[in-house]
């Protein structure tokens, strides 16, 4: 059974950087099947892919149009877990932030619990 | 503006079925297959329907996916007081090449 879990900081000022982890139990975040992913969720902009990491004989990211300037996901083969950066936030970052697997069904199957990231002063 | 079109609400009383529509574009559920999610208040998305019409196990019988052309649909048979939630289509976008999601109906039973 894969179980995602994951940490970081619920309050973020503006222009600073967000930075949450998902810890992998079940799976491997080096499987060559798997794709790992972070979704957002707010009241406004509702459920918006960010992007993800996955491992084919070497390792790709993609990232959403509207925020590839800012981003980074980053896999953590030593602790199998993986981790999202957003720099330079705003208001607009506020939201419930969920991390997710792609397997073999090729559907976002699992999902972390989310973490409410709030951007304020 | 969700990629996904869906209606922001339904409405069904126990028993009942009913049905939920979920409308792209040839760039998303026209070349790709769709999933369906079932959003509790306070928790993550629960998948309910993959590969179009496909259920993981333990989803109960009563949910069933269909799709033709750029739309889908999600039906739900002998509605229960804990089918109500917010359910979610989504598919991947060749154009954008990422994950895209509809708004989320409200199933509220009556």
């Amino acid at each position: 059974q894969v179980q995602l879990q994951q940490s970081g900081p619920g309050l973020v000022k503006p222009s600073q950087t967000l930075s949450l982890t998902c810890a992998i139990s079940g799976d491997s975040v080096s499987s060559n099947s798997a794709a790992w992913n972070w979704i957002r969720q707010s009241p406004s902009r509702g459920l918006e892919w960010l992007g993800r990491t996955y491992y084919r004989s070497r390792w790709y990211n993609n990232y959403a149009v509207s925020v590839k300037s800012r981003i980074t996901i980053n896999p953590d083969t030593s602790k199998n877990q993986f981790s999202l950066q957003l720099n330079s936030v705003t208001l607009e970052d506020t939201a419930v932030y969920y991390c997710a697997r792609v397997g073999g069904s090729g559907s976002l199957d699992y999902w972390g619990q989310g973490t409410l990231v709030t951007v304020s002063s | 503006q969700s990629v996904l079109t869906q209606p922001p609400s339904a409405s069904g009383t126990p028993g009942q079925g009913v049905t939920i529509p979920c409308s792209g574009s040839s760039s998303n559920i026209g070349s790709n297959t769709v999933n369906w999610y079932q959003q509790l208040p306070g928790t993550a998305p629960k998948l309910l329907i993959h590969s179009d019409n496909q259920r993981p196990s333990g989803v109960p019988d009563r949910f069933s996916g269909s799709k033709s052309g750029t739309s889908a649909s999600l039906a739900i048979s002998g509605l229960q007081s804990e089918d109500e939630a917010d359910y979610y289509c989504a598919a991947w976008d060749n154009n954008m090449f990422g994950w895209v999601f509809g708004g989320g109906t409200k199933l509220t039973v009556l």
